[in-house]
């Protein structure tokens, strides 16, 4: 069964500050998709980015950088220089691709708050 | 592009009532996906439906059903709810093809509260 561990419940930071936000996971699979969304108390779920199993370069995107590790199962997220904009909750998902079929679901992180303080 | 739009965005409903939800997916994307968020048990996967067939089923009662029409519009169904189906639920489409296949783009949600 897959499973996606997002141990820290809730973080508070101050404004300019770095965060990381951690995700381990557990798969079977020798092929699957990790995720990022991020969910703002609208509650639209937005889609940061998509890694497949076989790219573990890391990346940047602007203040947004992903660190996969493949030895450890882990998928973390960090924001540099965070702004009160990124308060919202964030969460990490494994993908369970069918590379036959394409079925797909995804098995989401119970999430982490994030709250950025002025 | 317009991204996926679900209708209607808030229900209220009694228990044992029936309530249906729709999902428009992104044009061109032929797969739909949905999903169930609760405090209590996070975001769970429902069902995907690709060119009118489901395809994968999460662990839900048969209460909970869907379909999906030759437009690749989508809709779920629950039948006699319950108090534990207030939830917001979440569909996404999948493009199939290119750089961006297996990336799902989510919907703005239906909460649904059962009174």
């Amino acid at each position: 069964a897959q499973k996606v561990t997002q141990a820290q419940t809730e973080i508070s930071v101050v404004e300019k500050e770095d965060v990381t936000l951690d995700c381990v996971y557990e798969t079977r699979d020798t092929t699957y998709y990790l995720f990022w969304y991020k969910q703002p108390p609208s509650g639209e779920l937005v889609f940061l980015i998509r890694r497949n199993s076989f790219d573990e370069q890391n990346e940047i995107s602007g203040r947004y950088s992903w660190n996969f590790q493949k030895s450890t199962s882990s998928f973390n997220f960090t924001i540099t220089a965070s702004q009160v904009v990124d308060s919202a909750v964030y969460f990490c998902a494994l993908s369970d691709s069918d590379m036959d079929t394409g079925r797909r679901a995804l098995t989401f992180g119970s999430g982490t708050r994030l709250q950025v303080q002025p | 592009k317009a991204g996926v739009t679900q209708t209607p965005r808030y229900l209220i409903k009694t228990r044992g009532q029936q309530v249906t939800l729709s999902c428009s997916p992104i044009s061109g994307h032929r797969s739909v996906s949905w999903y169930q968020q609760t405090p209590g048990q996070g975001l769970q996967f429902l069902f995907e439906y690709f060119s009118e067939t489901q395809r994968n089923k999460g662990n839900f009662p048969g209460r909970f059903s869907g379909r999906q029409f030759s437009n690749s519009r989508s809709e779920m169904n629950v039948s006699t709810l319950e108090l534990g189906d207030s939830a917001l639920y979440l569909c996404a489409s999948t493009s199939e093809q290119g750089a961006r296949s297996n990336e799902q783009f989510f919907g703005p949600g239906t909460r649904l509260t059962v009174l």
